[in-house]
């Protein structure tokens, strides 16, 4: 995987927008960034993920950077059920057959 | 929800003993995954599947071996478990494709004494 750069920990107003950002510097032409979470003691879940341009789901928003350097992870409205770890990923390769990577994350808190 | 259960959810057992984890699922994905999670580590690789007696090692695979005589069930075996052993152990799908969408199970809280 792209070796990916994030923050330990951010904390963000529950109903406010948390922006989690991302560095992946060294990421190829044809790598994808994936977004997932994992909430207290349950498996990771997928949110989201996009090549270079910005992508948008019923959980998140994505923005890359043109230069594909680093994105942001955006939830529009956090809620108490958001605190969780926050992992970005830029996997090997387009294949899909390269095993993901897991890094240390960004533990964010939403504080009511 | 990717209907991927995994067995026992809590196991406490003894340094020394074999124990088998076992994932299941009920979509029939080719591609499945063990994952354990320590304090201050992460998600780490053990093994995965690429399909029926298709495996390869991932991250930390030494003490595990793993087994997947049909397409729905993928076992973790360690086969003298150690206290170094004692995890949080998920096992993970993926759909087909070429995505990195992976799915994960509930998690096997394991002990070893």
């Amino acid at each position: 995987d792209a070796k990916t750069t994030q923050p330990p920990s951010m904390d963000c107003a529950e109903g406010r927008a948390a922006n989690l950002p991302c560095n992946h510097s060294t990421i190829s032409g044809n790598e994808y960034v994936y977004w997932y979470r994992q909430i207290h003691s349950q498996g990771p879940q997928y949110i989201i993920h996009g090549l270079k341009n910005n992508e948008t789901n019923e959980m998140a928003s994505l923005i890359i950077t043109e230069d594909r350097k680093s994105s942001t992870l955006i939830l529009p409205h956090a809620t108490l059920r958001d605190t969780a770890v926050y992992y970005c990923i830029a996997p090997l390769g387009s294949s899909g057959n390269t095993p993901l990577v897991f890094g240390k994350g960004t533990r964010l808190s939403v504080i009511a | 929800d990717a209907g991927i259960t995994q067995s026992p959810r809590h196991k406490v057992t003894e340094t020394g003993t074999p124990v088998t984890l076992r994932c299941h699922q009920t979509e029939n994905h080719r591609y499945m995954y063990w994952y354990r999670q320590d304090p201050g580590h992460g998600l780490r690789l053990i093994h995965y599947s690429y399909g029926v007696k298709d495996t390869d090692k991932g991250e930390v695979s030494d003490g595990y071996s793993v087994s997947r005589s049909k397409t729905e069930d993928f076992l973790l075996t360690l086969e003298s478990a150690t206290s170094s052993q004692t995890s949080v152990y998920f096992c993970a799908i993926k759909r087909a494709g070429n995505s990195y969408e992976q799915y994960f199970g509930p998690g096997t809280r394991l002990t070893v004494t």
